[in-house]
């Protein structure tokens, strides 16, 4: 079955940088796109960008770009998203999700990322 | 970026009672929209996508449809593990925008 582990919590001091993990397993990881999406605290989603690990292509959320950077490793089947210049406006729960359908249909557990100092 | 609204922010239901949530975008999504449930603490859970198509698993009291800019979702024959938050997303155009959510509550 198609399984989704992200990296726990982070606590980081604004300025910083941060990089969350999503491990994939159950499927073929690089026929897939993974998209992230973020939850800030008491709020909605906001759909963050997407990867293609078979060819490492990206599409950003221009509202992220320059915050957010995925990247992807086909040997370790993990997706990955560095934020930088952290705020406190950051601090959220991160999920990565596996695409289906054009869709979000597999997500992750969530990475909660808290910055403050 | 298209605009979804979702309405209502809130709703509160009976057991047994049938439901509906409305999630309007801004221009023609063809389609184009899915529906999750979110309980709290939990990742989304995806219901519906291409409007009206249910997820493997999903209970079939969840039904989609709408077309242009319209959607709904219903849920018939309420259950007490329905409480969740709803969230429409459009995925026809990117960035793929989600409504703001409706939080359903038993009365």
């Amino acid at each position: 079955q198609v399984q989704l582990q992200q990296s726990g919590t982070e606590l980081v001091k604004p300025a910083s940088s941060v990089k969350i993990s999503c491990k994939a397993s159950g499927y073929t990881f690089t026929s897939n796109y993974m998209h992230w999406i973020r939850q800030q605290p008491g709020n909605g989603l906001e759909w963050i960008g997407w990867i293609y690990p078979g060819n490492g292509n990206t599409k950003y959320n221009q509202k992220f770009d320059g915050k957010a950077t995925l990247t992807a490793d086909k040997s370790s089947s993990t997706a990955y998203m560095q934020l930088s210049s952290l705020t406190s406006e950051d601090s959220a729960v991160y999920f990565c999700a596996r695409d289906e359908f054009g869709v979000q249909a597999y997500w992750g557990q969530g990475t909660l990322v808290t910055v403050s100092s | 970026d298209i605009q979804m609204t979702q309405s209502p922010a809130s709703l509160s239901a009976s057991l047994g009672e049938t439901v509906t949530i409305e999630c309007l975008a801004s221009e023609d999504i063809y389609s184009n929209l899915a529906w999750y449930q979110q309980k709290p603490g939990k990742s989304p859970q995806l219901l519906i996508y291409y409007a009206n198509s249910l997820n493997d698993g999903v209970p079939s009291r969840f039904s989609g449809s709408g077309s242009g800019t319209q959607y709904s979702l219903k849920i018939n024959s309420l259950q007490s593990e329905d409480v969740s938050i709803y969230f429409c997303q459009q995925n026809y155009d990117s960035p793929y925008t989600f409504g703001a959510g409706t939080k359903l509550e038993l009365k």
